[in-house]
Parts: structure tokens; C-alpha cells; sequence
């Protein structure tokens, strides 16, 4: 089990640019959550998978995001022409069903919009 | 509206005592609580829970307080070591709601030795 990985770690990218970011889940789970968090607060839920299936977004998750788990295994989060108030981490998250309100967490992806 | 809230932004101990993080919410349908530590450039690491059916959990040396009436929980860390220096999230779900966790703003944590 090597846990919940996210790639990149970093982003920098300009204004308008779009980015994608990967999660790989623990390989067991099937539930897989994205969650952006900004200096000085806590998480904040954008959108969550039961295996391939998107079950819920949040009004956070405008319509320039779209997140992806097309195998029921890793997903993708895209912003598509980014703006310099979508910089923050964007964490991603897995559980499984025995044990779901237990949410183990990656490193999360730093991006920062210039 | 900020269902879940940690009113202390900062807590300083000496090695060996107690540490009290307090976490306050709004929402009474939540079903289980949870806090997480963060140390900086890591994700999250998943601490302790505790089911709204039960008023205590404990595991080791962490123990969490649930006082349902007060709308009220808490983390308590004993002995506080210095490793336990981090920002400490208090996180809540509410089942019929998704599986959707709700976090506070932290608390940073800093056991001095």
C-alpha cells in the first residue's frame, strides 16, 4: 500500500492556461475525492467518485472544472483557462465503502496562476 | 456559512503537558467527526473519529470528546511530544449528505520542548 499520490506537485502556470492534475487512489479504495484548500483554511469539498461514477459536485466546481475517473481507478482534475483566484492545493482523497467516512489524503498538487 | 469552526488559530504547549483542541459546528445532522493533522507541503493525515452515538474515542495518546448538546468537540493530546507540532483540522460528514467532509480552519499546534 503506498498510498494516495498526486503528480504534479507543483504547477505554475499564466492566466487562461489550462492544467490537469492526476490522483492515483490506494489501489483497494473505491471511492476517490477531490477537495482545493487556500492559505489559511481548511479543505473544501469540489467533487467526489464511487468508482467511475461522479456522485456529487460542489457549486464550488465551476464549469471551467471537470474531473475524470474513466477506469474506476486514477482521475484527473481539469481547469480549463485558469484564473489567478484558482491558485491554491488541490488534494485528493480515497476511501473505501467498509470504512467511508475515513478519508486518507495525497500530498496535493500546489498551483499557483500567474 | 461556516458549519464546522476553530475558533483558536494557534495553541502553544510545553512537552509532556496536555493539548486541547476545540472544535465547535452548526449542522446537528452530522454523523461522524473527524480530526486530521497536517504537517506543511504534506496532504492530511487522518487522526482519530468518533461516531455522533458515542460521547469519547480513544487511541492512544489522543482521546476526542463529543458533547452533542454544546454542538462541541474536542482533541486532547497526551503527553504533547514535539512531533506533534502541525495544524490539527477538525472535519465533520454527514451520510445522507454524501460522504462530503466538512473542515474547520485549523488550528496550528506548536509543543515546545
Amino acid at each position: 500500500d503506498t498510498g494516495v499520490s498526486q503528480n504534479p506537485r507543483h504547477k505554475i502556470t499564466k492566466r487562461g492556461q489550462n492544467v490537469t492534475f492526476r490522483c492515483d487512489p490506494i489501489s483497494e479504495h473505491n471511492r476517490l475525492y477531490w477537495y482545493r484548500q487556500t492559505l489559511g483554511q481548511g479543505p473544501e469539498f469540489l467533487t467526489y467518485f464511487q468508482n467511475e461514477a461522479q456522485l456529487e459536485k460542489s457549486r464550488l466546481l465551476s464549469d471551467r472544472f471537470s474531473a475524470e475517473r474513466p477506469k474506476g481507478s486514477f482521475s484527473t482534475l481539469e481547469i480549463q483557462r485558469t484564473e489567478q483566484g484558482d491558485s491554491a492545493m488541490y488534494l485528493c482523497a480515497s476511501s473505501s465503502w467498509a470504512g467511508q467516512h475515513e478519508q486518507y489524503f495525497g500530498p496535493g498538487t500546489r498551483l499557483t496562476v500567474t | 456559512d461556516q458549519q464546522v469552526k476553530q475558533n483558536s488559530p494557534s495553541l502553544s504547549v510545553q512537552e509532556g503537558r496536555i493539548s486541547i483542541l476545540n472544535c465547535d459546528y452548526t449542522n446537528s445532522m452530522f454523523d461522524y467527526f473527524l480530526w486530521y493533522k497536517k504537517y506543511p507541503a504534506e496532504g492530511p493525515t487522518f487522526l482519530i473519529s468518533i461516531s455522533s452515538i458515542k460521547d469519547k474515542n480513544e487511541d492512544g495518546r489522543f482521546t476526542v470528546f463529543l458533547n452533542k448538546s454544546a454542538k462541541h468537540l474536542s482533541l486532547h493530546i497526551v503527553p504533547s511530544q514535539p512531533g506533534d507540532s502541525a495544524v490539527y483540522f477538525c472535519a465533520a460528514l454527514q451520510e445522507t449528505s454524501g460522504s462530503r467532509l466538512t473542515f474547520g480552519e485549523g488550528t496550528q499546534l506548536t509543543v515546545n520542548p
